[in-house]
């Protein structure tokens, strides 16, 4: 059974803290990794992809992939109020077209 | 900006009626999906469709599940004989490429904004 996993919070950080969001996959051969915001009520939204080890940077977020560890992570720098969703990780399985998806992390910034 | 737009946005229906959601997908997009969500849990994969066929379905899309393009425009998700458990938000997808694909960028999903079902 392909897994995603996350820890699914909340995750509450102070106005202006980084929040960190951490995401482990099972399947091996997965070669794309996204993240996604949810707000309550709302479809999913793509902010990140990621397709090779290291850092990826978008303004304020930065994902991170280890594949190695089978590890995935997003970190958002200068949190804002706008910021609180949750955040979904979804990994492609193999060469098939679906993405796996973690339950998502909650995360909350407080003013 | 470019949308995937969804509609029902809401629908109630009697357990055992048939529902058809339907999905304009973004123009120039090649493969759509749809994907559900029960409420309080994870998003689940239903089907994708690329090339006027399903290329891919999970275990969720049964026999009482089906898709259509009847025209270049609209995808259809129909549902034939609904049940209590197929309550949730159902979301059509849209992207150029598909996930997993080496071209960078192709793989990331425009979702609509959900049509949610409820079944009595």
């Amino acid at each position: 059974q392909k897994e995603v996993e996350q820890n699914s919070g909340p995750l509450s950080v102070p106005e202006g803290a980084i929040a960190s969001l951490n995401c482990t996959y099972s399947d091996r051969v997965s070669q794309s990794f996204f993240w996604y915001r949810q707000y309550s009520g709302k479809s999913p939204e793509l902010i990140m992809s990621i397709y090779s080890n290291g850092d990826k940077e978008d303004g304020r977020f930065t994902a991170q992939l280890n594949k190695a560890s089978q590890y995935v992570s997003l970190l958002i720098r200068d949190s804002q109020p706008s910021d609180s969703a949750t955040y979904l990780c979804a990994v492609n399985a193999g060469n098939n077209r679906k993405l796996i998806w973690g339950l998502g992390t909650s995360l909350a910034v407080n003013p | 900006e470019p949308e995937v737009t969804q509609t029902p946005s809401h629908q109630v229906t009697q357990m055992g009626q048939e529902v058809i959601l339907r999905c304009v997908p973004i123009s120039n997009h090649l493969y759509f999906y749809w994907y559900r969500q029960i409420l309080g849990q994870k998003v689940e994969f239903l089907v994708s469709f690329y090339n006027n066929e399903i290329s891919e379905k999970s275990e969720i899309f049964d026999d009482q599940f089906s898709v259509e393009r009847p025209d270049g425009s609209n995808f259809t998700l129909k549902i034939r004989s609904t049940k209590l458990e197929d309550s949730a938000m159902y979301f059509c997808a849209s992207s150029i490429g598909t996930p997993g694909t080496s071209g960078r960028g192709t793989g990331e999903l425009f979702f609509g904004e959900g049509s949610r079902l409820t079944v009595l």
